[in-house]
């Protein structure tokens, strides 16, 4: 059972368009990690957001942990084809017990 | 190796069989995680390593999977007697300690049939 629910489970879009994806809990998290993985490999780590209301920028991806640290939201601005892949997003609860989502699977068409 | 490295990479297993999948974890990371995601899932935790001490196996789901880690090194993931409900990709990641950043492995592919 996924405890974090990821929206949209499927994303396709053009090249050069912008979107979002989100990662939603009931519970709590001590932080919260956004992964990237694609086909036959593991999950690469892109971000750790720890505090509430935390903003991180990596290029052209924006990763944002709600106030109340149980939501999350990845925004890709001028997206690529590069950028196609499952990202999964992982909530720690404590020191090591990480539960995953199902992921949101983004294809962007050149 | 810079990395996490599991084998096989692909493992096709006749219902009943026994099945062992190896991970090599980064070279002096004291933690080693076993997961497995089944087909269109995240990943589900199975069980945790801290150096040869197995300190959580909440996660595996039955008496049929066990997991060892005898040198705090190399680690070894059981399943005995095959369902096809174990179909999944078994990954395994390394950290250095807990709850530092968790690096995976391409996981391997098993497939009961």
């Amino acid at each position: 059972t996924q405890l974090l629910e990821q929206s949209p489970q499927f994303l396709s879009i053009q090249e050069g368009e912008n979107l979002t994806v989100y990662c939603n809990s009931s519970s709590v998290f001590s932080s919260l990690q956004w992964y990237r993985q694609e086909p036959g490999e593991g999950p690469v780590l892109l971000v750790t957001v720890v505090t509430g209301g935390e903003v991180k920028k990596l290029k052209r991806l924006t990763f944002q942990f709600g106030d109340a640290r149980k939501d999350s939201s990845l925004h890709i601005t001028a997206a690529q084809p590069g950028d196609t892949g499952l990202y999964l997003c992982a909530g720690l609860y404590n020191n090591n017990d990480m539960r995953f989502g199902a992921g949101t699977r983004l294809t962007v068409k050149p | 190796g810079a990395g996490v490295s599991q084998s096989p990479r692909y493992k096709v297993a006749k219902r009943g069989q026994d099945v062992a999948l190896r991970c090599d974890p980064i070279s002096g990371h004291v933690s080693l995680f076993w997961y497995q995601q089944a087909l269109g899932q995240g990943p589900e935790f199975l069980t945790y390593f801290q150096n040869e001490a197995q300190l959580d196996k909440s996660g595996l789901p039955s008496d049929r999977f066990f997991a060892e880690r005898p040198e705090g090194s190399v680690s070894t993931l059981k399943i005995q007697r095959t369902q096809q409900e174990d179909s999944a990709v078994y990954l395994c990641a390394s950290s250095v300690q807990v709850p530092d950043t968790q690096y995976f492995g391409p996981g391997t592919r098993l497939t009961v049939l």
